[in-house]
């Protein structure tokens, strides 16, 4: 079943306000990676976060990872219409064989 | 282009017909993932090959599902007898293990009717 579990499953925002998504696994993540997908494309790699707590900004996106590597967040400050699209958390597990497990997803409109 | 290639883009058949999705990854990786992804979800895992070697296999995934790598590099995926809840979007990737990042074909969109 599903290991990885991702809030809100949608989200609308007016352009300029923030956005933030947030990924639960039940098993604890070697590491986490995010995906963007726009609308009729493919997931795209964001960013991989492998450390306990660990932080990583990219300009207006800012990524953490959390203490006991289960859980993980996206942060958008200011949001502008190509953020338009979803976004996956995906994870690595620790047991079991190497296989990336994705969340749903967030799927982000926005109201320019 | 030396990103992931899928082919064909988009596939209509009628149940009960057997259909096969090839994927070329980027050359020098290793690792070939076959996922699945319906509407409004996150792409599910099927399959994955380490060279040639397909090393795990969903337990999602019927008998009717069988995937290959004969020489390390291009891959297939044939559905057998499908069904209408095979309709769905396989997405090939792949990526060199010391990375882990995975890079995403365009996709196969198969529709069964």
């Amino acid at each position: 079943g599903q290991q990885v579990m991702q809030i809100p499953q949608y989200q609308h925002v007016q352009e300029g306000e923030d956005f933030t998504t947030y990924c639960n696994s039940s098993t604890t993540l070697s590491n986490i990676q995010w995906y963007k997908q726009r609308p009729g494309g493919h997931p795209v790699f964001l960013i991989q976060l492998v450390k306990s707590g660990e932080v990583k900004k990219q300009k207006r996106l800012t990524f953490q990872f959390g203490e006991a590597k289960k859980n993980s967040s996206l942060h958008i400050t200011a949001t502008q219409t190509t953020d338009v699209g979803t976004y996956f958390c995906a994870g690595w597990l620790i047991q079991g064989a190497q296989k990336l497990v994705f969340g749903q997803g967030t799927r982000l409109t926005i109201n320019p | 282009d030396t990103g992931v290639s899928q082919n064909p883009r988009h596939k209509i058949t009628k149940r009960g017909q057997n259909v096969t999705f090839r994927c070329d990854p980027i050359s020098e990786h290793n690792r070939l993932y076959w996922y699945r992804q319906t509407l409004g979800q996150g792409p599910e895992f099927l399959t994955y090959f380490q060279n040639e070697a397909q090393l795990e296999k969903s337990r999602l995934l019927s008998d009717r599902f069988s995937a290959e790598r004969p020489k390390g590099s291009f891959s297939t995926l044939e559905i057998q007898r499908t069904e209408q809840g095979d309709s769905a979007m396989y997405l090939c990737a792949s990526t060199d293990q010391n990375t882990g990042e995975l890079f995403f074909g365009e996709g196969s969109r198969l529709t069964v009717l």
